[in-house]
């Protein structure tokens, strides 16, 4: 049982560059979260998800897009990265709405030159 | 979802334990009080929850007052490893969890 999975765990993209970031649970859980964390600060929700084949925006959606093909996979793609986007993502799934317990990946570092 | 406030830091002696305080005094009848950490760089992790009982579980106690205006996260013998920020969020129950706010925490230092 691995949890959250995230890949890549490092990148630097060039400025109008685009990228996916991976994320795979095995859980069965249907919910599932993209988060940014800038340094310093606290986590912003960027997309997410209650179920395969259902999406929506967060706090800060701009410049990125999300599929929910499978309950597994939660992919988040960066179009035409900015050096604003520079940020430690972090995916995350929701075993029960109700408890609130979030199982959180181990984070992704992009950097945007 | 109710906002919160958390000091910016703490300290706290190796071995002793560390009370990391919360303020939610906008909380309503139904919301409870979560409670998770994040290591440097790592994820964050859940410690706890509760609604209006103290609640213990083999990280921490948490402590709710009788108003339910504010709680403590209790680690009883802190050690270096628990290092972390802290973050205490509230929700109500049947909302998304993940869409709970994580704001900027309480970063608690163990020192030896």
């Amino acid at each position: 049982n691995a949890g959250v999975t995230q890949t890549p765990k490092f990148r630097i993209l060039k400025i109008g560059q685009s990228m996916t970031l991976q994320c795979a649970q095995d859980m069965n859980h249907n919910y599932m979260y993209w988060y940014r964390q800038d340094p310093g600060m606290g986590l912003k929700l960027i997309y997410y998800s209650v179920g395969a084949g259902i999406t929506d925006k967060g706090e800060v959606p701009n410049g990125y897009n999300v599929s929910r093909s499978t309950t597994e996979d939660f992919p988040l793609r960066l179009e035409l990265a900015a050096p604003s986007q520079t940020s430690v993502y972090f995916c995350a799934s929701d075993r029960d709405p109700n408890t609130g317990e979030l199982f959180f990946g181990e984070g992704s570092r992009l950097t945007v030159l | 979802d109710a906002k919160t406030t958390q000091p910016p830091s703490m300290d706290c002696a190796e071995g002793r334990a560390a009370n990391l305080p919360c303020n939610h005094s906008t909380i309503s009848g139904n919301e409870y009080v979560y409670w998770y950490r994040q290591i440097h760089s790592q994820g964050p992790q859940y410690i706890i929850h509760g609604l209006k009982n103290n609640e213990t579980n083999e990280m921490a106690s948490l402590i709710i007052t009788e108003d339910r205006k504010s709680s403590t996260l209790i680690l009883p013998h802190a050690t270096l490893r628990d290092t972390a920020v802290y973050y205490c969020i509230v929700r109500a129950p049947n909302t998304n969890a993940g869409k709970s706010t994580f704001g900027d925490g309480t970063t608690l230092t163990v020192k030896p």
